[in-house]
């Protein structure tokens, strides 16, 4: 089992490009998100996703979109890349766990993909 | 838009020290995890308090969950250079977590 799987781990880009960061899960998890991680601000969802065909808004959604064609792949498309979105991005996933008042959901997360836009 | 604060934001400690680090909000969870963040890696998850005075232990780390659902704390004894991290508390449930600032914790040899 590789887990989550995020490339790339580095990326540099140019105000107004566009990129897809790529993330794909082998644990057939229902759940999958993308956080973004900034100094002294701890993760902050971006966008998220309950099933294939199924995505949300996070908190911070502005500037990226997601789709989820299959369980495995959720990619996060930076659409015209802007200097606030240089950043340390991960992609997680999640799953139920537990019975009953004891029923939570555990996640997993990637190894990052740090961006910088220049 | 549930907040979750920790405190300390950055701590520095000798080996073989004991340290507390804590997570409040106003809101109240059905659950609460920590995690722990090495440079260059994603979070990794600790454990899941999910009862109201709950209290687990890992080894030398010792997890509360406040009566109210409102505030966890994690202690640790006996630090070791191991133990340094980024610790985050998450609450939340599903893909959708909210996350604390996160402390920073240096254990010195």
């Amino acid at each position: 089992n590789a887990g989550v799987t995020q490339t790339p781990k580095f990326q540099v880009l140019k105000t107004g490009q566009s990129m897809t960061l790529q993330c794909a899960q082998d644990m057939n998890h229902e759940y999958m998100s993308w956080y973004r991680q900034d100094p002294g601000m701890g993760l902050r969802l971006i966008h998220y996703s309950v099933g294939a065909g199924i995505t949300d808004q996070g908190e911070v959604p502005n500037g990226y979109n997601v789709s989820r064609s299959t369980t495995e792949d959720f990619p996060l498309r930076l659409l015209s890349a802007a200097p606030s979105q240089t950043s340390v991005y991960f992609c997680a996933s999640s799953y139920w766990t537990g019975t009953g008042s004891s029923l939570v959901t555990e996640a997993f997360f990637g190894q990052g993909t740090r961006l910088t836009v220049v | 838009t549930q907040l979750l604060e920790q405190s300390p934001q950055f701590l520095s400690i000798q080996e073989g020290e004991n340290l507390t680090v804590y997570c409040n909000s106003s809101s109240v969870f059905s659950s609460l995890q920590w995690y722990r963040q090495e440079p260059g890696e994603g979070p990794v998850l600790l454990v899941t308090v999910v009862t109201g005075g709950e209290v687990k232990k890992l080894k030398r780390l010792t997890f509360q969950f406040g009566d109210a659902r409102k505030d966890s704390s994690l202690h640790i004894t006996a630090a070791q250079p191991g133990d340094t991290g980024l610790y985050l508390c998450a609450g939340g449930v599903g893909s959708r977590l909210t996350f604390g600032e996160g402390t920073q914790l240096t254990v010195n040899p």
